[in-house]
């Protein structure tokens, strides 16, 4: 089993959607949590990150970690195409990159 | 110009053959990473090094191997390709007193081994 599990997609939405993204995890230890994008040939860039549970909201996404269940989610209201990407979740228990781990990463269609 | 530069962006290579990918940065980071991009894999670590004298071997090392020439450059040799190396490869940097665990990727290196 894989510490980190995502759907890879592909996830085709209509303009204005509300989009949920998801993942979860086994690694009990994880602490920080993160969502990456990326687009189509470029490298990922970090969108949003979260310590411990909660939620955390920035501008139209909103990201909410749920420890107990071990899941961890990314909402992207009113969805544009500029918001076609694939999405990263990513996750450690320290900090220091060499301990993150990513999941597969879920590719978002967004039509106009 | 790019934080986090790579070359080159695409190579098409011959089983067999050595091959060596660069990578620059000017964020002024000590830590540098090679990652692996698969399908259906994600992102997977190959090498990471905390400084000029520190490399360490990721989850995925077997058939790869590292140089740290400076604090900003960071290579990434192949010494005998084999097709299923065929990946996208980023090189990455990041600082560990940087609020949010942030890593800073490079564009990305195509490598296709035939």
């Amino acid at each position: 089993q894989k510490e980190v599990e995502q759907d890879p997609g592909p996830l085709s939405v209509p303009e204005g959607a509300i989009v949920s993204l998801n993942c979860t995890y086994s690694n009990s230890a994880f602490q920080y949590f993160m969502w990456y994008r990326q687009y189509s040939r470029k490298g990922p860039e970090l969108l949003m990150y979260t310590y411990s549970s909660g939620n955390k909201e920035d501008g139209r996404f909103t990201a909410q970690v749920d420890k107990s269940s071990k899941y961890i989610s990314l909402f992207i209201r009113d969805s544009q195409p500029s918001d076609s990407a694939t999405y990263l979740c990513a996750m450690s228990a320290g900090t220091g990159g060499f301990k993150t781990i990513f999941g597969a990463g879920t590719r978002l269609f967004v039509k106009a | 110009d790019a934080d986090v530069t790579q070359t080159p962006r695409n190579r098409i290579t011959k089983t067999g053959k050595r091959i060596m990918l660069e990578c620059s940065q000017t964020k002024g980071h000590d830590r540098m990473y090679w990652y692996r991009q698969d399908p259906g894999l994600g992102l997977r670590l190959i090498y990471y090094s905390f400084d000029v004298k520190d490399i360490n071997k990721g989850e995925i090392s077997d058939g790869y191997s590292v140089s740290r020439q400076a604090q900003a450059k960071f290579s990434l040799s192949l010494e005998s390709a084999i097709p299923n190396q065929t990946a996208l490869y980023f090189c990455a940097t990041s600082d560990p007193t940087e609020i949010g665990n942030t890593i800073y990727f490079g564009e990305g290196s195509w490598l296709t081994v035939v």
